[in-house]
């Protein structure tokens, strides 16, 4: 089975423009988390969806946004781009609400100019 | 807050050297415990977790052991080999509520021939 897929992998944008990233879970996993990790850090907590409902948001401003679609693969936007944006975005997906294993993408390196 | 505090790195071994990286934690709690690797510019990777006190994680011939007395879940192996370069980040998930990892900030190890 393939593991959690994420695109695109690359991506430079420029401040002030809005970036969308995507996201498709492992096959039956219902539950989809975002987490930013800046160069030299642990990843940091954004969002979490699961069955198309935000379960968990992070301590992050309002340009972020996230959704979930009917198939469960999610998307992450991020509007109004700030240098401090640039990161690796990854994606995890679990099973569902229970204590099940997060299983993280590849990952979208975001570079903000 | 839950928090996750790692060792500075970056470690460096000879190959076949036995490593230890600490990793202790603070929960209002008891917490799932894991450790992710990432491999250079990959996302991350499940190496192995404990889910309560006393429980050992195990994963090619990684080792680490859940000790609530000292809140602590050192990983350890035995002979280190040069693949087994990477970050390596500890992190916690409470068991109530939503799914949120929470993160060190990774221990960098460098393993030589």
């Amino acid at each position: 089975d393939a593991g959690v897929t994420q695109s695109p992998t690359h991506l430079i944008k420029t401040r002030g423009q809005h970036v969308t990233l995507r996201c498709s879970p492992i096959s039956g996993h219902k539950s989809v988390s975002w987490y930013q990790q800046v160069l030299g850090q642990g990843p940091q907590f954004i969002f979490q969806y699961y069955e198309k409902e935000e379960r968990g948001r992070g301590n992050f401003p309002d340009r972020f946004s996230a959704r979930q679609f009917p198939n469960y693969s999610s998307e992450l936007n991020v509007n109004a781009l700030l240098l401090g944006d640039s990161a690796l975005y990854l994606c995890a997906s679990s099973g569902g609400q229970g204590e099940e294993t997060q299983y993280f993408g590849p990952g979208t390196r975001l570079l903000v100019l | 807050g839950n928090s996750v505090t790692q060792m500075e790195g970056p470690v460096t071994l000879s190959e076949e050297a036995f490593l230890t990286i600490n990793c202790t934690y603070t929960a209002t709690g008891y917490p799932s415990l894991f450790w992710y690797v990432q491999y250079p510019g990959e996302g991350l990777q499940l190496l192995l977790k404990a889910t309560k006190a006393d429980d050992k994680g195990s994963n090619k011939g990684f080792e680490a052991t859940y000790r609530k007395e000292t809140t602590s879940f050192h990983l350890e192996k035995g002979s280190v080999q040069v693949s087994d370069s990477a970050v390596y980040f500890c992190a916690l998930r409470m068991n109530t509520g939503f799914q949120k990892l929470v993160f060190g900030t990774g221990t960098r190890l460098l393993v030589s021939p």
